[in-house]
């Protein structure tokens, strides 16, 4: 089955640094991967996807990209904000019937103004 | 309006006994899910239905059941609570059957087993 690494498990930074967490999937066949912020006391969120058929994707201040060779995908966010800060989540998905999303362990980000 | 709202918020009880959990989703969704989310937040499926089939079942003990009576309703009923029960229970809807379409989760129950 699917596996997800995620790292760093926790990232301080200041205001108006970037931040970049990484993922890396075992399954060369999975190919849909969301990203998600998790908030105090409430549920996962998701703030941007990408497909196996894109490289690199971009929202604002939030960009994703994909390497299928290496099979890692990376969250950046730029120019962080106070508001940023809370638990962010990979995920990966194989084709496949009955299978469902595979979550990574999740980043704790702090941002310190 | 709440798109995945589930009840309660925390649920507080002792070893033994037997909770339900509710689901609700009125983005119109066909798939559901219960997702388990440890200490250390790591989030793990449960189940998933679609249009209230069971198309998702990992490893969890039978002490746990589902049940869809329709396609916007999933609730989760635990019998014989332990202490490892203890989590916090999410619920989730996707348009798309299967795990390639977003998921919308509800705000979570926290269960705490004494």
């Amino acid at each position: 089955g699917e596996n997800v690494e995620q790292h760093p498990s926790t990232l301080s930074v200041q205001e108006g640094d970037s931040a970049v967490i990484k993922c890396t999937y075992s399954d060369s066949a999975s190919n849909y991967f969301p990203w998600y912020k998790q908030e105090l006391g409430k549920g996962p969120q998701l703030i941007i996807d990408i497909r196996s058929n894109v490289g690199e994707k971009k929202d604002q201040r939030i960009a994703v990209t994909l390497n299928k060779t290496a099979k890692h995908f990376s969250l950046h966010i730029t120019e962080t904000q106070p508001e940023d800060s809370a638990v962010y989540f990979c995920a990966a998905h194989r084709p496949q019937a009955g299978t469902a999303l595979i979550f990574g362990k999740g980043t704790t980000l702090s941002v310190s103004s | 309006d709440t798109a995945v709202s589930q009840t309660p918020k925390y649920l507080v009880t002792q070893m033994g006994n037997d909770k339900s959990i509710k689901c609700e989703q009125n983005l119109g969704h066909d798939t559901m899910y219960w997702y388990k989310q440890d200490s250390k937040k790591f989030l793990k499926i449960m189940f998933s239905y679609n249009n209230k089939e069971l198309i998702i079942n990992e490893t969890v003990p039978n002490r746990f059941s589902p049940k869809s009576p329709d396609k916007a309703h999933l609730n989760l009923h635990i019998n014989s609570l332990e202490l490892g029960d203890s989590a916090v229970y999410f619920c989730a809807s996707s348009l798309a059957r299967g795990g390639n379409s977003p998921l919308h989760f509800g705000n979570g129950t926290r269960l705490t087993v004494t």
